[in-house]
């Protein structure tokens, strides 16, 4: 069965680093998505992507933020310089389309630790 | 603002012992609501989407249904590996936007 794949599956980092989460998409998919869960909270939406564009972003998905499909098969999410708060998991995930109807397929995430 | 309400925060059941997970939403314009599966360290399983009050779908031992307020997630004679964390979301046609809500989840523990 198709799945969303990420890597690492836990990333540790300094305060003020750059990190890299990477995230292969189900391939006939067209939607990506990409939400954050800190630890005991809810799934918090960060950002969709459709035909190499941003599509909607929310509060949390500030300059810090950025997200790139640098092939055709990778998304990535880049945070540039990371602060203690943005440790969390990160999932990743996509969509054949991109109405408010459309299923979502999340990946297994990946633990960022900041420290 | 739209919000999604789960209930209870944590159930503990006996294997067998039926019972329902509840979420209750506020937004204009639903578009679907959804039930996730988590398991501990993992991201969301997709379990059901329902789209229009009245709408029932079943899997295995799992019945959802809709109403213009509210979903229930049915667990009918649990076993322990339907322990996880149910999550309920929204997606709502809200000045064009989709951006899905979660709820905070039910922690299920079903005991043998």
């Amino acid at each position: 069965e198709p799945e969303v794949t990420q890597t690492p599956s836990h990333q540790v980092t300094q305060m003020g680093q750059e990190v890299i989460l990477r995230c292969v998409p189900i391939s006939n998919h067209l939607y990506f998505y990409w939400y954050r869960q800190i630890l005991g909270q809810k799934v918090e939406f960060l950002v969709s992507f459709y035909n190499n564009e941003i599509s909607e972003k929310s509060e949390i998905f500030d300059d810090q933020f950025s997200v790139e499909r640098p092939d055709g098969s990778n998304f990535t999410l880049k945070i540039r310089s990371t602060k203690l708060e943005d440790s969390a998991m990160y999932f990743c995930a996509s969509s054949e389309g991109g109405t408010g109807s459309t299923i979502q397929y999340f990946g297994a995430g990946t633990r960022l630790s900041v420290l | 603002e739209d919000q999604v309400t789960q209930s209870p925060e944590a159930l503990r059941l006996q294997e067998g012992e039926s019972s329902s997970l509840n979420c209750s939403y506020t937004v204009s314009g639903l578009r679907g609501l959804f039930w996730y599966r988590q398991d501990p360290g993992k991201g969301p399983e997709f379990l059901f989407t329902l789209y229009s009050a009245g709408e029932e779908k079943e899997k295995e031992r799992l019945k959802a249904t809709l109403t213009k307020k509210e979903s229930f997630l049915h667990i009918t004679a649990p076993k322990p590996e339907d322990s996880a964390t149910y999550l309920c979301a929204v997606r709502a046609a809200s000045g064009g936007s989709y951006i899905p809500t979660f709820g905070r989840g039910t922690s299920l523990i079903v005991h043998p």
